[in-house]
């Protein structure tokens, strides 16, 4: 069956340092990738998503690579800061926009 | 813009009981919400698609008879977990989606405690 999992369940960096959380998917048909961050407590928060026919796209302090040949997704966040800590979970974007949730991976920073 | 609320954001019953559980979108109209489902420790599992005016889509595993959903107008959007038993108890997370790309955008969660 399909999935998205997580290779990491929880990375602990400096404050300061850059921050790679990985995902990997087994569905080849997947063409939509999200990135959540969810604090405690609280609901996911969109961070950025990229498209199957891109392999790289940034946003603000964060960029997401998507490697279609290992069906491998990373969310890289640069200068991690404390309000960087959360979980964080990659998404899958099926049919009738249904979305597949990665396990999920607890980023601890460390002032 | 696109805020998603949801209400009550905590419950505690008794087993047995029902408790309704509403999702709204505040600031745009939603013609589909999600109901996930949210274990300690665990990620997101989608329990049912609601659909405005029409009946929910659950997932496999999901009992329809338990989990009532009613999404009765394009903000609102309730679950209802009926005879509620401790291992109900979770965090249950609605989103709604907005926009062109039909973005899902997340409520805050209630968290359900079943005694």
């Amino acid at each position: 069956g399909e999935s998205v999992g997580l290779h990491l369940p929880t990375l602990s960096v400096q404050e300061g340092d850059n921050s790679i959380i990985n995902c990997a998917y087994s569905n080849s048909a997947s063409d939509y990738f999200i990135w959540y961050k969810q604090e405690s407590g609280k609901g996911p928060q969109f961070i950025i998503d990229i498209r199957s026919n891109m392999d790289k796209r940034q946003g603000q302090r964060v960029t997401v690579l998507l490697n279609k040949t290992v069906k491998h997704l990373s969310l890289q966040i640069a200068a991690t800061q404390p309000g960087d800590s959360a979980v964080y979970f990659c998404a899958r974007g099926g049919a009738g926009n249904m979305l597949t949730f990665g396990g999920g991976t607890r980023l601890m920073v460390k002032p | 813009g696109a805020v998603v609320s949801q209400h009550p954001s905590r419950v505690i019953c008794k087993s047995g009981t029902s408790v309704k559980i509403e999702c709204r979108s505040l600031d745009f109209q939603a013609t589909t919400m999600f109901w996930y489902r949210q274990f300690p420790k665990q990620s997101l599992m989608l329990m049912a698609t609601s659909n405005e005016g029409s009946k929910a889509t659950y997932e496999q595993g999901v009992e329809k008879d338990k989990f009532l959903i009613n999404h009765a107008s394009l903000t609102l959007s309730t679950l209802t977990v009926t005879s509620a038993h401790p291992e109900d108890s979770s965090f249950y997370i609605c989103s709604a989606e907005q926009g062109p790309d039909n973005e899902q955008f997340f409520g805050p969660g209630t968290r359900l405690t079943v005694l």
